[in-house]
């Protein structure tokens, strides 16, 4: 597709449980953004990926949450042991490169609640 | 309409009038600005952006302006319609690579 792509769109599980969120960045995309967003507010900044790296993985809220990128393309955000603080909005998105005058594209997001 | 000030969270405006849209940023060594959209179970739309040399920026209805003294940016949306209805936010762009998100203004568009 043209834009960014994120999947499940929704999800409802259990506290406790792991849940696995994806993101399909746009084509040659070099860099990849995760961002939280919860009810009612603005953007969290979670981590951001270079390729296959995360430089910066700072927002991250705890060492339960971690992600990956693989072949430069998709990236997968895994929630171990979901806390009901979790639910929330998760966005991805995805520039040509870094820095001014690459503005970041953002898919729709999956719905995430923990019940 | 506009949201006066530094930031309203919410702005009225009648369709067919023109809309101000405001935000203060909070780091005066952002060099790069974004204006999003966001409706209802979408993600963020982007709309125009501006680097710090510029001061003004204009695209299809929709104009930027850029006070790095103030630290303060507007999006000025001409003739406003229904379909502008939605929640805007500015971003700056931190180190580089990380968009600091404002609270964001909901539009509500009177017909």
């Amino acid at each position: 597709g043209a834009g960014v792509s994120q999947s499940p769109s929704n999800k409802v599980t259990e506290k406790g449980k792991d849940v696995e969120l994806r993101c399909d960045p746009i084509s040659g995309h070099t860099a990849l953004y995760w961002y939280r967003q919860s009810l009612g507010q603005g953007l969290e900044f979670l981590i951001y990926f270079q390729g296959n790296s995360a430089p910066d993985k700072s927002g991250l809220p705890s060492d339960r949450f971690s992600a990956e990128r693989t072949g430069g393309s998709v990236s997968t955000l895994t929630i171990q042991r979901t806390q009901q603080e979790d639910s929330a909005v998760y966005l991805c998105a995805s520039s040509l490169m870094t820095g001014e005058g690459q503005p970041q594209h953002f898919g729709d997001g999956t719905r995430l609640s923990i019940l | 309409g506009e949201s006066v000030g530094l930031h309203l969270p919410t702005l009225s405006v009648q369709e067919g009038d023109n809309s101000i849209i405001n935000c203060a940023y909070s780091n005066s060594a952002s060099d790069y600005f974004i204006w999003y959209k966001q409706e209802s179970g979408k993600g963020p739309q982007f709309i125009i952006d501006i680097r710090s040399n510029m001061d003004k920026r204009q695209g299809q209805r929709v104009t930027v302006l850029l006070n790095k003294t103030v630290k303060h940016l507007s999006l000025q949306i001409a003739a406003t319609q229904p379909g502008d209805s939605a929640v805007y936010f500015c971003a700056e762009n931190m180190d580089d690579y990380k968009l600091s998100f404002g609270a964001g203004t909901t539009v509500t568009v009177r017909a």
